[in-house]
């Protein structure tokens, strides 16, 4: 299995600009969760799914921030429009119940608004 | 909010050495796992206990629960510079959800 898969690894982009991340989780996993890690706030949860459907979206900073899961193998985060303040990394994972909820994580996604 | 919370947040220890980590949270749980993130990765799953478990080993490592305590720890034995990593608890407490620490940076020197 390739794992959680992120694209892109990097992203470099102008505050006011829309930014999409995108996300393939494991295949046959039933949740999914989009994190946001910096040095000031650490590891946040932003938002998760189980079996496509947005469960818990607290973490969702802004109305900027929006994510959506149209079948079981792809999610996307989308920011608009981009602020400064949004840089940071990007981590997708995923989990199944049989799993005991062990998530495993993808590379992440660096994102640099200037 | 955060639940658990490592100590210490940072580790410098020698090759060979054995590396101790604890984290303590604040609400009940279903289970605590542990994960470590390598420079620019992601999170990697290490271990997980159970909260009618008291202890558990894989490989190097061994972990304890303290559900009285609200408090767990991560042990390395004869550690390796490989091991040079962060190294985060989380708590599951029924929900799917896993809330992490800030983390603990664990420094291994050859």
């Amino acid at each position: 299995d390739a794992g959680v898969i992120q694209s892109p690894r990097h992203e470099v982009t102008e505050m006011g600009q829309e930014v999409t991340l995108r996300c393939k989780p494991i295949s046959g996993h039933n949740s999914l969760f989009w994190y946001r890690q910096t040095m000031m706030r650490g590891l946040e949860l932003l938002i998760y799914f189980n079996n496509n459907v947005p469960i818990d979206d607290s973490g969702m900073p802004e109305d900027r921030f929006s994510a959506k899961m149209p079948n079981a193998s792809f999610s996307t985060l989308k920011i608009q429009p981009s602020e400064p303040r949004d840089s940071a990394v990007y981590f997708c994972a995923s989990s199944s119940r049989q799993g005991q909820q062990v998530q495993y994580f993808g590379a992440g996604t660096r994102l640099s608004v200037l | 909010s955060q639940q658990g919370e490592e100590d210490p947040q940072a580790l410098s220890i020698q090759e060979g050495e054995n590396a101790t980590m604890n984290c303590s949270y604040k609400t009940s749980i279903n289970n605590l796992q542990w994960y470590r993130q390598n420079s620019g990765r992601g999170l990697v799953h290490l271990i997980l206990i159970r909260s009618n478990e008291r202890e558990k080993h894989s490989g190097r490592l061994r972990v304890t629960l303290d559900t009285s305590k609200k408090s767990s720890s991560l042990l390395i034995t004869a550690s390796r510079a490989a091991d040079t990593a962060s190294y985060f608890c989380a708590t599951e407490g029924g929900s799917e959800k896993l809330v992490f620490g800030k983390g603990m940076k664990l420094t291994v020197n050859p």
